[in-house]
């Protein structure tokens, strides 16, 4: 069964601070996989996308990486800013439909204190 | 930011009424998406379409129905809404590379 599972559910972090976020998944066959931040009340905006040849991906403060092999991916999160109190989903595509059908993860709750 | 909106934002509304969450999108996309999520969960897509005239339902099942007949706009219907209706719905279209882009949301609860 394709899935796809994130740890932690929640995370509390201070300002300033790093973080890294984990998603495992089962998806087979394997297309991509993105990182999505959704504020509360708002759609996910996706932060980055990497492909099965791809290592890691970074996007301002937010750094990426996939190990294919494993089928687990992470989500670094540099110097923490207030802003980035969000939730951080993990979705991955398979190719094996026209469709290209994603599999979302619960999210990680990322909160920053001041 | 992405083109896609969706109206309203917020709806509360009694139950048996007739509804309808408006989604529109400027960037051409032939593919457009309804996902349904509640707190702390999962998206969960309910319809999709692959182009007008094009519409497909989704993993969930959902009793709600949406229609195509324009590219640019993909509105979900619920004929008789029910407490059990209440959610988050977002909608999506996605470019040929298959990337997605989600609108912000419609949170509707029945009463």
């Amino acid at each position: 069964k394709n899935q796809v599972e994130q740890s932690p559910q929640s995370l509390i972090i201070l300002e300033g601070k790093n973080c890294t976020l984990q998603c495992n998944y089962t998806v087979s066959p394997f297309s991509n996989l993105r990182w999505y931040k959704q504020d509360t009340g708002r759609g996910p905006v996706s932060l980055t996308i990497m492909t099965f040849s791809e290592n890691t991906k970074s996007n301002g403060r937010y750094t990426a990486t996939l190990d294919a092999d494993t089928k687990q991916s992470s989500l670094h999160i540099t110097a923490s800013q207030l802003s980035d109190s969000a939730s951080y989903i993990c979705v991955v595509s398979d190719r094996g439909s026209t469709l290209g059908r994603l599999y979302f993860g619960r999210g990680t709750q990322l909160t920053v204190w001041p | 930011e992405a083109d896609i909106y969706q109206t309203p934002r917020y709806l509360v509304i009694g139950t048996g009424k007739k509804i309808t969450l408006e989604c529109s999108q400027t960037m051409g996309h032939d593919k457009m998406y309804w996902y349904q999520q509640d707190p702390g969960m999962e998206l969960h897509l309910i319809h999709y379409s692959y182009g007008v005239n094009s519409t497909e339902k989704g993993d969930l099942s959902s009793e709600s129905t949406v229609s195509r007949i324009r590219t640019e706009h993909f509105p979900l219907t619920l004929e008789s809404a029910r407490p059990s209706h209440t959610s988050q719905y977002l909608c999506a279209s996605s470019n040929s590379l298959g990337e997605q882009f989600f609108g912000p949301g419609t949170r509707l609860t029945v009463l």
